[in-house]
């Protein structure tokens, strides 16, 4: 157990909807990942939180957004559902702002959009 | 161009058998550092390793070991006397600052999986 949680576990939902995803970093982590992980395009970097402030952008698209709260839990928002968007969503978490340190995944959530 | 390369896309041996995993990465700073992670079956991923770019010395876990040559570019993993419970996705990452926004990225290999037959 990394001590990093996410919730939903799974997510189902239709196309043109929108959700929310849920990431509790480590007790101590100041910075929160996000990953998209599908078949086709592997593990991409989609944002990093570092203290309530976005931090590093990598691949993610305008209809997705992030924050992180002053209690550090972060939420990944996902609008306007396509079909494509199907994945699994990782948060990782880690101790300081630089990527350079050693990331704790959680478990995961998986996205079917139907 | 900065780039993980894992060639192998999967890999089945007998428990027991020795694997190495095999890592390539491409990138022209001298600063970096290197990753290993598992997924097994479960999904989560799990930190195996970090390596920064001036430590070449070779490490040693338990059934796992790590060669890292620069002259090569390659941060292979070895799985000494597989089991069935090494059975996963290995990954390997490549983490180094990004110079137009001055934060580090972190760029993951496709993945190796690793099937360890009983």
């Amino acid at each position: 157990d990394s001590g990093v949680t996410q919730t939903p576990k799974h997510l189902i939902t239709a196309t043109g909807q929108r959700v929310t995803l849920r990431c509790s970093p480590r007790s101590g982590d100041l910075s929160v990942y996000w990953y998209q992980q599908s078949l086709d395009q592997g593990l991409q970097f989609l944002i990093q939180y570092y203290n309530g402030e976005e931090r590093a952008k990598g691949n993610i698209l305008e209809r997705f957004s992030a924050q992180q709260f002053p209690d550090l839990h972060s939420e990944l928002n996902l609008s306007s559902l396509e079909l494509g968007d199907s994945a699994l969503y990782f948060c990782a978490s880690s101790v300081g702002a630089s990527g350079i340190r050693e990331q704790y995944f959680g478990p995961g959530t998986r996205l079917t959009v139907t | 161009a900065q780039k993980v390369t894992q060639a192998q896309t999967e890999i089945s041996v007998v428990e027991k058998e020795d694997v190495t995993l095999d890592c390539v990465y491409e990138t022209r700073d001298t600063t970096y550092y290197l990753f290993w992670y598992k997924q097994p079956p479960s999904g989560e991923l799990v930190f195996l390793i970090r390596r920064n770019s001036f430590d070449e010395q070779n490490e040693i876990s338990g059934r796992y070991s790590w060669n890292f040559q620069k002259s090569t570019s390659s941060f292979n993993f070895t799985i000494t006397a597989s089991q069935v419970v090494d059975s996963a996705v290995y990954f390997c990452a490549l983490s180094l600052r990004d110079m137009k926004t001055s934060y580090d990225k972190v760029i993951f290999g496709p993945g190796t999986s690793l099937s360890v037959i009983p």
